[in-house]
């Protein structure tokens, strides 16, 4: 099956520092893929979807100088808290989709096992 | 109309019980149904998914029912485990021909007594 490694899956770090989070598709070329925060017992929050060689579209509320996001190639795109603040702790989750040629419909999201950031 | 109501919040059952899980949504555009199944610490896992031009869908011990007309779509866990015990959440998504925006229920945390 599909795999997405989410790269690393803990960072604890200090209050003003740049956190950069890795999201890999292993098995397939990810044509878009999609952020996620989610808080606890809470549902996952979509933060911004990227194409590959696009910019991120983001989420109404979510600070696009906050979290940049680069999608630079069909396997890689990275997810980068700039000067993280306390509230900025939470669990973000990365996922990716592929686009098939000549196939109407939705393909499917295959999840990253996240990562839990703790800013102190 | 973007939302997708999931309920109940938390389910108990006992070991080789059903598992019941309610989904109901407003958007018409939607056409693709997925559920997830996350454990702690873990990012979400496709479980089972549908279309609405099917009913059914059965993947072993899991089975989607659809109701297109009531708009509304269940996750039924037959013969439930304690191994089940995670968090569902059912989706939904419009139609496209690449990755499209998924719409995410609150989710469900079931446990399963043994």
């Amino acid at each position: 099956g599909a795999v997405v490694s989410q790269h690393p899956s803990r960072v604890i770090c200090k209050s003003g520092t740049s956190v950069k989070i890795e999201c890999r598709s292993l098995d397939f070329q990810a044509t878009t893929m999609f952020w996620y925060r989610q808080f606890p017992k809470q549902s996952l929050m979509l933060m911004a979807t990227s194409n590959e060689g696009s910019k991120a579209t983001y989420e109404q509320g979510v600070e696009k100088d906050k979290f940049l996001i680069n999608h630079a190639s069909l396997t890689l795109s990275t997810l980068t808290v700039t000067s993280a603040h306390p509230e900025d702790s939470s669990f973000y989750i990365c996922s990716a989709s592929s686009r098939k040629r000549r196939t109407v419909g939705n393909q499917p999201q295959h999840f990253g096992d996240g990562t839990r950031l703790s800013i102190l | 109309q973007q939302q997708v109501k999931q309920s109940p919040q938390s389910l108990i059952v006992q070991k080789g019980g059903i598992s019941i899980i309610n989904c109901a949504y407003e958007n018409t555009a939607f056409d693709y149904f997925p559920w997830y199944q996350q454990f702690p610490g873990k990012g979400p896992a496709l479980l089972i998914a549908i279309r609405p031009d099917v009913s059914e869908k059965k993947e072993g011990r899991f089975t989607i029912s659809f109701n297109k007309s009531a708009k509304q779509f269940s996750l039924h866990i037959m013969d439930s485990q304690p191994g089940d015990s995670a968090t569902y959440f059912c989706a939904a998504s419009p139609r496209g021909t690449s990755g499209s925006r998924l719409t995410f229920g609150e989710g469900t945390q079931l446990t399963v007594n043994p």
